[in-house]
């Protein structure tokens, strides 16, 4: 089975920029998780879709980041215009509907950084 | 959900068990204690769960006190591949958002 793809791995932009991360979630998992770690902070959660639909999206910063997951499979998170306090590494997760299985399962991360 | 603590830091010798503790007093009758754990910079790797009962799978071991509020989980024999940071995590089953918070880095040293 594969594990949850995240692209790219890493991103260098410009201040001002946008950047698009992208997250492959095991298939058939409907549940699909955003998280991020800043420097030197703690993971942080994001955003929480089931299938297509915003579970919930507390987590999201602020109006400059937009996280889509058009048929419920893949996500995208973009991020524009990008700031400097945006750099850390983008975590996307996945987990079935069905939890009896346990956690949830993380890809490796983007590391974004924003000169 | 309930907040964790856990120690900042802890060695262990290569071979020997790791017992990692984990605090949550403040944990509800239906969150279950998660454990995960992040080597390096890559994606955080879940370990094991427990509601109430000890859990052991091929990885760990999870022994969770009878008033719920303590829980420790047990490296049965670290190796220098188990040097990561370890999180205790209580969350409610239907897999809402995670509190990470700071975790304990484990040295597994030779």
């Amino acid at each position: 089975e594969a594990g949850v793809t995240q692209f790219p791995s890493h991103s260098v932009i410009e201040k001002g920029q946008t950047v698009t991360l992208r997250c492959d979630p095991i298939s058939g998992h409907d549940n699909l998780y955003w998280y991020r770690r800043v420097m030197g902070k703690e993971i942080k959660f994001l955003l929480h879709f089931v299938k297509e639909s915003k579970q919930d999206e507390s987590g999201m910063p602020n109006n400059r980041f937009l996280a889509e997951r058009t048929g419920g499979t893949y996500s995208t998170l973009k991020v524009q215009p990008a700031e400097l306090e945006d750099s850390g590494v983008y975590f996307c997760a996945s987990s079935p509907l069905d939890s009896s299985a346990g956690g949830y399962t993380f890809g490796s991360g983007t590391r974004l950084t924003v000169v | 959900d309930a907040k964790t603590t856990q120690p900042t830091s802890m060695d262990c010798a290569e071979g020997r068990a790791a017992n990692l503790p984990c605090n949550h007093s403040t944990i509800s009758g239906n969150e279950y204690v998660y454990w995960y754990r992040q080597i390096h910079s890559q994606g955080p790797q879940y370990i094991i769960h427990g509601l109430k009962n000890n859990e052991t799978n091929e990885m760990a071991s999870l022994i969770i006190t009878e008033d719920r509020k303590s829980s420790t989980l047990i490296l049965p024999h670290a190796t220098l591949r188990d040097t990561a940071v370890y999180y205790c995590i209580v969350s409610q089953y239907n897999f809402n958002k995670f509190y990470f918070g700071s975790g304990t880095k484990l040295n597994v040293k030779p």
